[in-house]
């Protein structure tokens, strides 16, 4: 149990164009799931933390026009990278609090690799 | 604030070595401990996880106690494999559940 899913796992596109990537709980329901993006050979940085049905909570120093998160259902999340430029390029993973089920623990999808060119 | 700080990486160990990657932690209040493992090109899967003091965290060989007198949760392995090597991260949730505070990833290379 406690599966996540991430769609696409790997997206090229163009500069100044947009991607969404998907973070969906497969068997349970996530009030809460949480965007990181990871440079190669680096930690995680939280870039934010969605609540379903209301707005995401940002990071500090992370552009909320350029990384839009809706949280429209317990299952699913989305992150939409718009206006790409290469130093988007990076690994985004997303990861859900399934609440009472594992108190404070979150459970990671796989990863997207987004790269642009 | 809450903070986690890890050894530095990469360790590089011999198949069957003794295995010890460190990790201290500051936080306020109760916080929960986990490991997680990231092996190449995925995303992070739990290892083991602490919830309170004293407490000690096992899975696949690998362990981890809860100590708060030292505010750490190294994690160790008696007897290492090649299919161990891939980064491990040390985390922590503040006693009010919420975001995860990660430190900086142990890069962990077992050589045959």
């Amino acid at each position: 149990g406690a599966v996540v899913s991430q769609h696409p796992s790997r997206v090229i596109c163009k500069s100044g164009t947009s991607v969404k990537i998907e973070c969906r709980s497969l068997d349970f329901q996530a009030t809460t799931m949480f965007w990181y993006r990871q440079f190669p050979k680096k930690s995680l940085m939280l870039m934010a933390t969605s609540n379903e049905g209301s707005k995401a909570t940002y990071e500090q120093g992370v552009e909320k026009d350029k990384f839009l998160i809706n949280h429209a259902s317990l299952t699913l999340s989305t992150l939409t990278v718009t206006s790409a430029h290469p130093e988007d390029s990076s690994f985004y993973i997303c990861s859900a609090d399934p609440g009472s089920i594992s108190y404070n623990e979150q459970f990671f999808g796989p990863g997207t690799r987004l790269t642009v060119l | 604030g809450n903070s986690v700080t890890q050894m530095e990486g990469p360790v590089t160990l011999s198949e069957e070595a003794f295995l010890t990657i460190n990790c201290t932690y500051t936080a306020t209040g109760y916080p929960s401990l986990f490991w997680y493992v990231q092996y190449p090109g995925e995303g992070l899967q739990l290892l083991l996880k602490a919830t309170k003091a004293d407490d000690k965290g096992s899975n696949k060989g690998f362990e981890a106690t809860y100590r708060k007198e030292t505010t750490s949760f190294h994690l160790e392995k008696g007897s290492v494999q090649v299919s161990d090597s891939a980064v491990y991260f040390c985390a922590l949730a503040g006693n009010q559940g919420g975001k995860l505070i990660f430190g900086q990833g142990t890069e962990l290379s077992v050589k045959p």
